[in-house]
Order: C-alpha cells, then structure tokens, then sequence
C-alpha cells in the first residue's frame, strides 16, 4: 500500500540543525511531490515546502526560506527535510505529505488540482537547552 | 497571501446531527484548489475533500463540500462518532505555495 514513513524523534539543542526523513513506498517516487507540513503543539497545520523528487525543483514557504532545505535520494525513495539554527519555536511534529497534481479536462476546459492525499505519521522534534 | 478563515471555531453538536463548516478566503481562490482535512488527536491529518467538492478515496458520502470564489463549506450531513475531530480547509496558490485555516473543532454536546 502507498505509504510514507518517516524516522524517529528528535531532541536538539537551540541553534543546532536537524534532518527528517521521509520513505516512500507503495508508488512511484518521482511521479508525485513531497511536501512537509509542522504543527505544534495545541496548534495548526503550517505548511513548510514542497519538492519534486524527480528534478529536485523546490519552493519553500517565505517564512522559512534561508532556514530549510529539501533533498531526496531516488535510490531509496526517500526525502529529507533539514531546518537550520533551531529555536524553541520549532519544537513541532513534522509531517511529509505527498502532493498530488491533477490536471481534468471537462467539455475542452482544464481544471488544475493540488492536494496531499497521503501523509507520514509525523516526527517530533523538541529543541531544547 | 491569501488567508483563510475557519468558523465557528469549535463546534459542539451529538451524534446524528448535521454539521456545517466554514471556511472563508481573504481573497477568491481557485475551486480546484481547495481541499479539507480531518485530523484526530495523536494523528496525521487525512484528506477528506479536493477541488472543493471532490471526495477522496474511502471517504463516507456523509461528508459533501461546496463552494466557490471566497467561501466554501464542508458539510457532514449526520455525525457518526468517529467524525468527532478538527477539519482544516487549505488551498494551493498563484505564489505556489499552501495555506491552512486554523481549524474547527467538531466536539461531542
């Protein structure tokens, strides 16, 4: 079955930097986006970024930009999400959320879809002294 | 940005009942990017509408969405207890990137 998998828990120090991993499996890895998704704790969902596995191509959330970058290895169907100089603000879950781009064509008209349809379980990542 | 907004806040309603979601854009957005999520205590969120009025895969048909240009609503026509959860709205934008709503809280009365 389709599914995304991503590693353990995390507990960092303030300024340290910490890398999340996303394994897909079920599809193919480069035929959708990966996106990552955080929310802390009593809060809501805020998105980070997405990314194509297939060319690399990425777009960061404004708020973000500087901070993040996002990788894969096609070898393993897996990405990664790395933020940098974390701060307590950052304590979160963190989840990787595949990204479906539909395109429709109804009566020679296109109708263009975007949505995450399959998402990890999530990662906690604490930074604290 | 475009920002959205969810109302009421929480919900509180019994098992049987209709309940009905909003969720208003700062400015028009595009149907076909529209999207609502459920999202239980100590898990992912799970897509439960696309392209404002789209059900995903396994999703009951208790569950409809409508709208367009600024406003949309989720609808879950009769509440099963398992539907008891928050529901986000989100949308894709011309700037390439998603925003969420803050969510509405559909508690047990």
């Amino acid at each position: 079955q389709v599914q995304l998998v991503q590693s353990g828990a995390e507990v960092k120090k303030p300024g340290a930097s910490v890398k999340v991993s996303c394994k897909a499996s079920g599809y193919t890895f480069t035929s959708y986006d990966i996106n990552w998704v955080r929310q802390a704790t009593g809060q809501g969902l805020e998105w980070m970024g997405w990314m194509n596995p297939n060319s690399g191509n990425t777009g960061y959330a404004q708020k973000f930009q500087g901070r993040v970058t996002m990788t894969r290895n096609t070898s393993i169907s897996t990405a990664y999400m790395e933020l940098s100089s974390l701060r307590s603000e950052d304590t979160a879950v963190y989840y990787c959320a595949r990204g479906l781009r539909d395109i429709v064509v109804v009566v020679a008209e296109y109708y263009y879809y975007y949505y995450m349809d399959v998402w990890g379980k999530g990662t906690t990542v604490t930074v604290s002294s | 940005e475009i920002v959205l907004t969810q109302s009421p806040g929480t919900l509180s309603l019994s098992p049987g009942e209709r309940a009905t979601l909003s969720c208003r854009a700062s400015q028009s957005v595009s149907s076909s990017y529209l999207a609502w999520y459920q999202q239980k205590p100590g898990q992912a969120p799970r897509l439960l509408i696309y392209g404002a009025s789209s059900r995903a895969t396994g999703i009951p048909d208790r569950f409809s969405g409508s709208g367009s240009g600024t406003d949309f609503t989720l609808t879950i026509s009769r509440l099963e207890p398992e539907d008891f959860a928050v529901y986000y709205c989100q949308q894709y934008g011309s700037s390439g990137g998603f925003t969420f709503g803050p969510g509405t809280k559909v508690d047990i009365k």
